[in-house]
């Protein structure tokens, strides 16, 4: 099965530096990348995501760069805010055919504690 | 649209009881799911469905059962709660395979 690994497990930046978040898949058949953003206690939500046939995708601050030859991906926020101060979560989704459907199983990595220090 | 539902948002239940946590969607999603969070943890798969129907296990479904009788609704049941299941609970929707995934606010549960 998918197997997602994220690091660090814990980041802390000065507000202005740069953050960076990477994460390796198991399954080459992997071809859809999404980012999590949680902020404490609530639910989590899409950021960006990023699909196999791009290799890099921006959104203001944050982008998504993908190498689908190391099975690796990763989120970079530039110019950090306090408020980016949450935990984030990278994911993979994986299709597999069952009974001539095909599906889509998503995993999530382990997530990281982005930490911006005024 | 109400997005993602979840009921209780807490409950509190002594070892060996059973209960349903409550999820509902009314954006006609096929893909549901459960997850479970620990503290400082991860959000790891209890159990999804790929439509009415279809349904199957995540990485930790031990202890839980699922079922999905209509597409808006995907119930998750704790058969005989136990301390290890205390946790919050997040049920997720999304309409295909390459799309947001939309969660609910959750259900923190603690069992003593």
């Amino acid at each position: 099965g998918e197997n997602v690994e994220q690091h660090p497990s814990t980041l802390s930046v000065q507000e202005g530096d740069s953050a960076v978040i990477k994460c390796t898949y198991s399954d080459s058949a992997s071809n859809y990348f999404p980012w999590y953003k949680q902020e404490l206690g609530k639910r989590p939500q899409l950021i960006i995501d990023i699909r196999s046939n791009v290799g890099e995708k921006k959104d203001q601050r944050i982008a998504v760069t993908l190498n689908k030859t190391a099975k690796h991906f990763s989120l970079h926020i530039t110019e950090t805010q306090p408020e980016d101060s949450a935990v984030y979560f990278c994911a993979a989704v994986y299709n597999f055919n069952a009974g001539g459907t095909s599906y889509g199983k998503l995993t999530f990595g382990q997530g990281t504690i982005l930490t911006v220090h005024p | 649209n109400a997005g993602v539902t979840q009921t209780p948002k807490f409950q509190v239940l002594k070892t060996g009881q059973s209960m349903t946590l409550q999820c509902a969607q009314d954006m006609n999603h096929e893909y549901m799911s459960w997850y479970r969070q620990d503290p400082g943890m991860g959000l790891r798969l209890i159990h999804y469905s790929v439509g009415a129907g279809i349904t199957d296990q995540g990485e930790v479904p031990n202890g839980y059962n699922v079922s999905r009788s209509t597409t808006e609704d995907f119930p998750l049941r704790l058969l005989s709660a136990a301390p290890s299941q205390t946790s919050v609970y997040f049920c997720a929707s999304r309409a295909e395979i390459k799309a947001e995934q939309y969660f609910g606010p959750g259900t923190r549960l603690t069992v003593t």
